[in-house]
Parts: C-alpha cells; sequence; structure tokens
C-alpha cells in the first residue's frame, strides 16, 4: 500500500524568505509525484509533477528515491504563496491519487 | 466549459436520510474520480470511472455508498442511510487518458449530516 506523508501541518515564514514544504512517501514501485494547492475559497489545483522537473510560481520539487521525499521549495517567498499544500502519489498514469495530511503554509509580510 | 462542476455545493441533511451528488466532468474527460475529504485531512479516494465502468473502489466506500456514470459523462454518488461520520467534503476530479492523466478537481460538495 501506498503512503504520503507530510510532518508539517503548519509552516509560517516571512515573505522573502525560503520555504520548504516537506513530503515522504512509501512505495515499492516508482509512483509518480505531485503538488496541489489550495488557495483560499478556491478549488484544488495541481501545482507541479516531478516528471515535468519544471518550476512553477518558483517552486520546485525533486524526487529523491533514496530518501523517498519529493520536498517543495521556493527561494523567496510571496505572500500570494499561503495555501493550503498536498503532497499526492500515484502508481500509474490514470490510477487514484494518494494525498498527504497537507502543510497550510503563511506568508507573513 | 469551465470546469468540473459539482451539484449541490452544500447539503444538510439528517441522519438516516439518503443523499445523492452530482459531477460534471470536463467535456470529453473520459476518467471521473471520487474523493472525500474531512477536516484536517487530505482528500482519500472512494471510487474511478473509465467512461461508464467502475474500475476500483475504495474499501472505504461501504454498502451504503454507490456510485454511478451512466452514459460516461456525469456521474452521481449516493448516500443511503446517513450517518454523522458521512459529514464531509465529496470532491469529484476528471481526467482525459493522454500523457499526464492530469485529474482536474471540482469544488466540491459539503455534506452536513445532523
Amino acid at each position: 500500500a501506498q503512503r504520503v506523508t507530510q510532518p508539517e501541518k503548519l509552516l509560517s515564514v516571512f515573505k522573502g524568505a525560503p520555504v520548504e514544504l516537506k513530503c515522504n512517501y512509501s512505495y515499492s514501485g516508482s509512483p509518480e509525484l505531485f503538488w496541489y494547492v489550495q488557495y483560499s475559497r478556491q478549488r484544488l489545483q495541481l501545482l507541479l509533477r516531478h516528471i515535468s522537473r519544471e518550476s512553477i510560481k518558483g517552486f520546485t520539487a525533486d524526487l529523491n528515491k533514496g530518501e523517498t521525499s519529493f520536498h517543495l521549495k521556493k527561494p523567496f517567498a510571496q505572500e500570494e504563496d499561503s495555501a493550503m499544500y498536498y503532497c499526492a502519489l500515484r502508481r500509474t498514469s490514470g490510477s487514484r491519487l494518494t494525498f498527504g495530511e497537507g502543510t497550510q503554509l503563511t506568508v507573513n509580510p | 466549459d469551465t470546469g468540473v462542476s459539482q451539484d449541490p455545493r452544500h447539503k444538510i441533511t439528517k441522519r438516516g436520510q439518503n443523499v445523492t451528488f452530482r459531477c460534471d466532468p470536463i467535456s470529453e474527460h473520459n476518467r471521473l474520480y471520487w474523493y472525500r475529504q474531512t477536516l484536517g485531512q487530505g482528500p482519500e479516494f472512494l471510487t474511478y470511472f473509465q467512461n461508464e465502468a467502475q474500475l476500483e473502489k475504495s474499501r472505504l466506500l461501504s454498502d451504503r455508498f454507490s456510485a454511478e456514470r451512466p452514459k460516461g459523462s456525469f456521474s452521481t454518488l449516493e448516500i443511503q442511510r446517513t450517518e454523522q461520520g458521512d459529514s464531509a467534503m465529496y470532491l469529484c476530479a476528471s481526467s482525459y487518458r493522454d500523457t499526464y492523466n492530469e485529474q482536474f478537481f471540482g469544488p466540491g460538495t459539503r455534506l452536513t449530516v445532523l
């Protein structure tokens, strides 16, 4: 069975500071990893996926298979980054997503 | 097409009543997923369809829950004999069978069972 763990329920940083949201997973195969974001009063939306290896809104995430981690990072946080972030895993394309419990990020002015 | 839509957005019911939710996916999306989210938790998978076929159901989906997608377009999720523990946000997502199969989520239906 697959499992996703986000150890921090709440994370607070100041504007311009670096931010790292942690995600660890357990799965015996080669999963696909994602970060989803939910801004206040908006629906859940995809932020980035590990296979794309892209930077979205200044965020990056690297899949570390040795540590089974997929931490989300941004060098300079902005107030508009304040949101709930969910790490998610899926076994194969098209299959269900398994989500972590989420981290509420607050970026203070 | 403005994305995945769900109806109703909010539902308050009394314990023991039946409720039905509807999800309209993005046009031409052949996969449709249902998730449930309780306070302080991430979404949990319930079931998914490819076209009209229900391909997987979670063990969370007790026999009081049933989902259908009769024509491979919209889907309904019915909960019979609701319990207070069914109170949650019910999310629907859809995806198109391309390389990424990105799941697009609806706004959810918030169910409160009194």
